[in-house]
């Protein structure tokens, strides 16, 4: 089984300040992880993944999000926050165990607000 | 190459009618998935087809809901005597190849149809 927790229903910044949003997930296998970020009456848009190489990973539209084995968690984040960058953000995990139908299992979603 | 595409992109319809949703994959896709998001809520998988065939349904509530992808045409989600419950937003995702619906990064989204029951 998995589970995804996105700590945050909605986060406020202000205009080029830093952005932290939080994820926290549970698999019983090696898990592949997933932000997509969804704009008003707009479909989902994948930023990045963590498929078991770099911790590290580099997305589109300057954010990044690190995968932390030991907390469980992949928080996404950017340097400096745009105004184009308000929307909803969704924490994604996959089961990598070969089998089964756990599939893909979206957190409830975390609304960035950016203030001018 | 255009994207997937849904429509309609917003549907009402009163208790007991019917709502049928449709998908157009993009162009060189035979692998859709339909998603379900309920207001405040992440987005729930429901159904996955190729064509022709439905390879995974375990996200299909048992009744009144139905999806097919023919041959030719779009995928539809067909929802049967609507009841409120069942207002949401419902998002289409095509695939390339045949992994599954474990690989997010190779599942295209469309808009989204938002259905309201009245």
């Amino acid at each position: 089984a998995q589970s995804v927790t996105q700590l945050d229903s909605h986060v406020s910044v202000s205009e080029g300040t830093p952005v932290l949003l939080r994820c926290n997930y549970s698999s019983s296998y090696s898990p592949s992880l997933f932000w997509y970020v969804q704009h008003p009456n707009k479909g989902l848009q994948l930023l990045l993944k963590y498929t078991s190489a770099a911790t590290l990973v580099k997305g589109i539209n300057g954010f990044e999000a690190e995968f932390k084995k030991s907390e469980t968690s992949f928080h996404l984040t950017k340097p400096s926050a745009h105004m184009s960058d308000a929307a909803e953000y969704f924490c994604v995990v996959a089961a990598n165990s070969g089998g089964g139908a756990d599939g893909l299992t979206f957190g409830k979603g975390t609304h960035l607000i950016i203030q001018p | 190459n255009a994207g997937v595409m849904q429509n309609p992109r917003h549907l009402v319809r009163r208790r007991g009618q019917e709502a049928r949703l449709r998908c157009s994959p993009m162009k060189g896709h035979s692998h859709v998935y339909w998603y379900r998001q309920l207001p405040e809520e992440g987005l729930k998988f429901m159904v996955y087809l190729q064509k022709e065939n439905i390879i995974d349904e375990s996200g299909m509530p048992k009744e009144r809901f139905s999806a097919e992808f023919p041959k030719e045409g779009p995928s539809i989600l067909r929802i049967q005597q609507v009841v409120r419950g069942d207002s949401a937003a419902y998002f289409c995702a095509s695939s390339p190849e045949a992994l599954g619906k474990r690989n997010a990064d190779t599942q295209y989204f469309g808009p989204g149809t938002r259905l309201t029951v009245l």
